[in-house]
């Protein structure tokens, strides 16, 4: 059973720049959560598509948004980079009740110059 | 006061020890909970999960709850120096959002 996929793992923009990460979930999986994880901050939730529906959202501003489509698949955009907004972006994909728990993806890292 | 509270770290043990993590909550609503294992450069990876008060038991690792005190722990038996790492607590809210705590950093030495 294929795992989750985060593309690309590694990445430098430079300030104002925009940013798109994508994330392919396990099979059967429909929700997906985007984490940010920073040395300071830890695990910080940024939002849940669940079938092309933001179900859940965390505390960050607007420039971080999001999509998911038919197929599962979800993709997080980032726009005018800021150089806090390096840090460690992980995807992670679950049933639908959530019971039993994440299988997160290898993360993206972001660094903003 | 923060969401999840984990006992502050890092916690060294030696090897063959019972490492104990702890882990407070504040939403009284949560349903599930989960320990997961975060080893250096890697994401994150479920370990054990509970739902009941009690104990939950998976080989050498042990989940405990405690509803109305608000209260989780991972015990670790017979710990190798291949649970070095850090471990995470985490709860799904009613609204199915998971918070994690900030993680507790786990050595254990030879």
């Amino acid at each position: 059973k294929a795992g989750v996929t985060q593309t690309p793992r590694y990445l430098i923009k430079t300030r104002g720049q925009q940013v798109t990460l994508s994330c392919s979930p396990i099979s059967g999986h429909r929700s997906v959560s985007w984490y940010q994880q920073t040395p300071g901050q830890g695990l910080q939730f940024l939002f849940e598509y669940f079938s092309e529906t933001q179900r859940n959202k965390g505390n960050f501003p607007g420039r971080f948004s999001g999509r998911q489509f038919s197929n599962s698949r979800s993709e997080m955009n980032v726009s005018t980079l800021e150089l806090g907004d390096s840090a460690l972006y992980l995807c992670a994909s679950r049933s639908a009740t959530g019971g039993d728990g994440y299988t997160f993806g290898s993360g993206t890292r972001l660094t903003v110059v | 006061q923060k969401e999840v509270e984990q006992n502050s770290g890092p916690l060294s043990v030696p090897e063959g020890a019972i490492a104990s993590l702890n882990c407070t909550y504040s939403d009284r609503g949560s349903q599930s909970f989960f320990w997961y294992r975060q080893y250096s450069g890697k994401s994150p990876e479920l370990i054990m999960f509970i739902y009941s008060n009690g104990d939950k038991e998976d080989g050498r690792f042990t989940a405990q709850l405690n509803k109305a005190s608000q209260y989780v722990s991972l015990l670790i038996r017979d710990s190798q120096p291949s649970d070095s790492a850090t471990y995470l607590c985490a709860f799904n809210t009613n609204a199915g959002k998971s918070t994690f705590g900030d993680g507790t950093t786990l050595t254990v030495k030879p």
